[in-house]
């Protein structure tokens, strides 16, 4: 069983237009969080969500929104996309209780803005 | 967060040793050194984390320094399947997200 999925694994887009990207975890984490890679392969926390409340928002584009039905799931959708939205967005979670911050990455979705 | 700093490339052999540096003079008391990898087209993998004693785990050895001021990860016997580029980090233990960027890491090719 997947720790950590997310869909789709690639997506291909026009600017301007709408995208969600989902991720799911079924290791009863309570804490998860988006991360973008740029070009560079750079790794950048975008997001973080403990509970289904929003804990971390990394000066990100408020046309980026995410959303946590419940502890297990957190979408990210994005609006209006930018040619520099492309890039790999990697979903993660981690076990809130306990000070070790191990942390669950999902395979990575490869958005491509044409 | 502190500061991390990696070579950006090595070598190893397989079946030797890997031994990963890392830099993080400005590391605080209550930072946690942590290493994860991440093989090509995949996400990042969680290794092995420490604060001042040196750690091991199935995975590998976590040597850090009596003024914590760098440390080492040792894969003892690195396979193909150890290439990877690996990120050092450090920042206090908690939830939350590793703030900073997890950085350009050091790209390991295991050759045969």
């Amino acid at each position: 069983d997947t720790a950590v999925s997310q869909t789709p694994k690639y997506l291909v887009t026009q600017m301007g237009n709408d995208k969600s990207i989902k991720c799911e975890q079924n290791l009863g984490h309570d804490t998860m969080y988006w991360y973008k890679q740029d070009s560079k392969k750079f790794l950048k926390i975008m997001f973080s969500y403990n509970n289904k409340e929003l804990i971390i928002n990394e000066t990100v584009p408020n046309r980026f929104s995410p959303k946590s039905p419940d502890k297990a799931h957190l979408n990210l959708h994005i609006n209006s996309l930018e040619l520099g939205d492309s890039a790999v967005y990697f979903c993660a979670s981690s076990q809130a209780r306990g000070i070790y911050n191990e942390q669950f990455f999902g395979p990575g979705t490869r958005l491509t803005v044409l | 967060d502190a500061k991390t700093t990696q070579p950006p490339s090595m070598d190893c052999a397989e079946g030797r040793a890997a031994n990963l540096p890392c830099n993080h003079s400005t590391i605080s008391g209550n930072e946690y050194v942590y290493w994860y990898r991440q093989i090509h087209s995949q996400g990042p993998q969680y290794i092995i984390h420490g604060l001042k004693n040196n750690e091991t785990n199935e995975m590998a050895s976590l040597i850090i320094t009596e003024d914590r001021k760098s440390s080492t990860l040792i894969l003892p016997h690195a396979t193909l399947r150890d290439t990877a580029v690996y990120y050092c980090i450090v920042r206090v233990g908690g939830t939350g997200g590793f703030k900073t960027i997890f950085g350009a890491g050091t790209r390991l090719f295991v050759k045969a």
